[in-house]
């Protein structure tokens, strides 16, 4: 069954490093997506992306977040200057329209100290 | 903007009983979704609804949508402990781009 895989599956980085996230949507999926997850929180959205531009953002998604596809399977999420708050779970999505039942990847648990 | 709430945040129960978790959203969303988390683990897709009065069921699990009330329903039917679990309800925006969802529902079915 195909799936979203995400990678790496825990990130530790100092505060202030830039992070990439890596993500591979399901391969014949166009529209693609960041939440994240604060440890027992609810589950927040960041961005989504469509046509290779970003269709939707949230204010959580500010200048220090990009995201970019680089090729036809990677789907990338930077943080150019990590703070202690962004201490997550980030979890990559994809879906093949809309966000009509979006297929969620197992995340990357992001570590800033 | 779109809000969503739920309620409980927190469901404990007996393995055999029924039970229904709710959620409510704020504005006109012809979509709902249900999520189930594990512990540690990522979301579940367990229903979509796309239109007033959509009921969909998965083993113990009913969900339902009434759009007119803004209300979603998981029901759960005589519980078991696999149940156990976190469930997320989520709606969409009309643009279809965008997830916002419930703080959600952590079951725990005890024995």
């Amino acid at each position: 069954e195909p799936e979203v895989t995400q990678t790496p599956s825990h990130q530790v980085t100092q505060m202030g490093q830039e992070v990439i996230l890596r993500c591979v949507p399901i391969s014949n999926h166009l529209y693609f997506y960041w939440y994240r997850q604060i440890l027992g929180q609810k589950v927040e959205f960041l961005v989504s992306f469509y046509n290779n531009e970003i269709s939707e953002k949230s204010e959580i998604f500010d200048d220090q977040f990009s995201v970019e596809r680089p090729d036809g399977s990677n789907f990338t999420l930077k943080i150019r200057s990590t703070k202690l708050e962004d201490s997550a779970m980030y979890f990559c999505a994809s879906s093949r329209q809309g966000s009509l039942e979006a297929f969620f990847g197992q995340g990357t648990r992001l570590t800033v100290v | 903007e779109l809000k969503v709430e739920q309620n409980p945040l927190f469901l404990s129960m007996q393995e055999g009983k029924n039970y229904t978790i709710y959620c409510n959203y704020s504005t006109t969303s012809d979509r709902l979704y249900w999520y189930r988390q594990d512990p540690g683990k990522s979301l579940e897709s367990l229903f979509v609804l796309l239109s007033n009065g959509a009921v969909k069921q998965e083993g113990r699990l009913m969900a339902s949508l009434d759009t007119k009330a803004r209300l979603s329903t998981l029901h759960i039917t005589a519980a078991v402990h696999d149940l156990s679990a976190t469930y997320f309800c989520a709606g969409d925006n009309n643009a279809g781009n965008m997830l916002t969802f419930g703080g959600g529902t952590r079951l725990m079915v005890k024995p």
